[in-house]
């Protein structure tokens, strides 16, 4: 019974490469919730997804960063032309259905940019 | 903009020892939720509370939701080792899932043998 699986757990990139995360959610759940953990900062929502279809995208930055959960496959969270800015600790989370009752977290991808 | 703000930051005690992590907020939340977070690893879900003056407790964690549903506590009897970690505290917005969690900034607990 895998949890939220998240992929890579590291990544470095140069300034101006892309970045790619993915996000597997738990077995049966359908909503995905990406979010961000900057150093001394907080957790911060950026999207959330369901099968197809993007529900908030408010705290996502309207530049460079994307994010989508296609019918088959993992959420993806794209990020172009990476600057420093963007090192951070990116975390997926999945829940079964539309309530607030708690969500299961990845491990999280750490992102370096170099 | 709606903020949690969690007290104290840092907290280093004895093992044995009690202690209570406060999360404070001038909104409502619709429910608020307690994670444990280790080092390198993601959030884990330790409990939800929904009603106004609910209490919930998980063997030696008591969880207390405020009755205007703005603040929340947590305590922890008889601190272990084990309890060392991150403490962080969220807040669901309004009645539906807009999938939008606010998190506190955490509280670091140091439990010492």
């Amino acid at each position: 019974n895998a949890g939220v699986m998240q992929n890579p757990r590291h990544l470095v990139r140069r300034r101006g490469q892309e970045a790619r995360l993915r996000c597997s959610p738990m077995k049966g759940h359908s909503h995905v919730y990406w979010y961000r953990q900057l150093p001394e900062e907080g957790l911060k929502f950026m999207v959330y997804l369901q099968k197809e279809n993007i529900i908030d995208e408010s705290g996502m930055p309207k530049e460079r960063f994307s994010a989508e959960f296609p019918k088959e496959g993992p959420s993806i969270l794209r990020i172009q032309q990476v600057v420093r800015g963007d090192s951070a600790a990116y975390f997926c989370a999945s829940s079964p259905d539309r309530l607030n009752y708690g969500y299961t977290f990845g491990s999280g991808t750490r992102l370096t940019v170099v | 903009t709606q903020l949690l703000e969690q007290s104290p930051q840092f907290l280093s005690i004895q093992e044995g020892e009690n202690l209570t992590v406060y999360c404070n907020s001038s909104s409502v939340f619709s429910s608020l939720q307690w994670y444990r977070q280790e080092p390198g690893e993601g959030p884990v879900l330790l409990v939800t509370v929904v009603t106004g003056g609910e209490v919930k407790k998980l063997k030696r964690l008591t969880f207390q939701f405020g009755d205007a549903r703005k603040d929340s506590s947590l305590h922890i009897t008889a601190a272990q080792p084990g309890d060392t970690g991150l403490y962080l505290c969220a807040g669901a917005q309004g009645s539906s899932n807009t999938g939008k969690l606010i998190f506190g900034q955490g509280t670091t607990l140091q439990v010492k043998p």
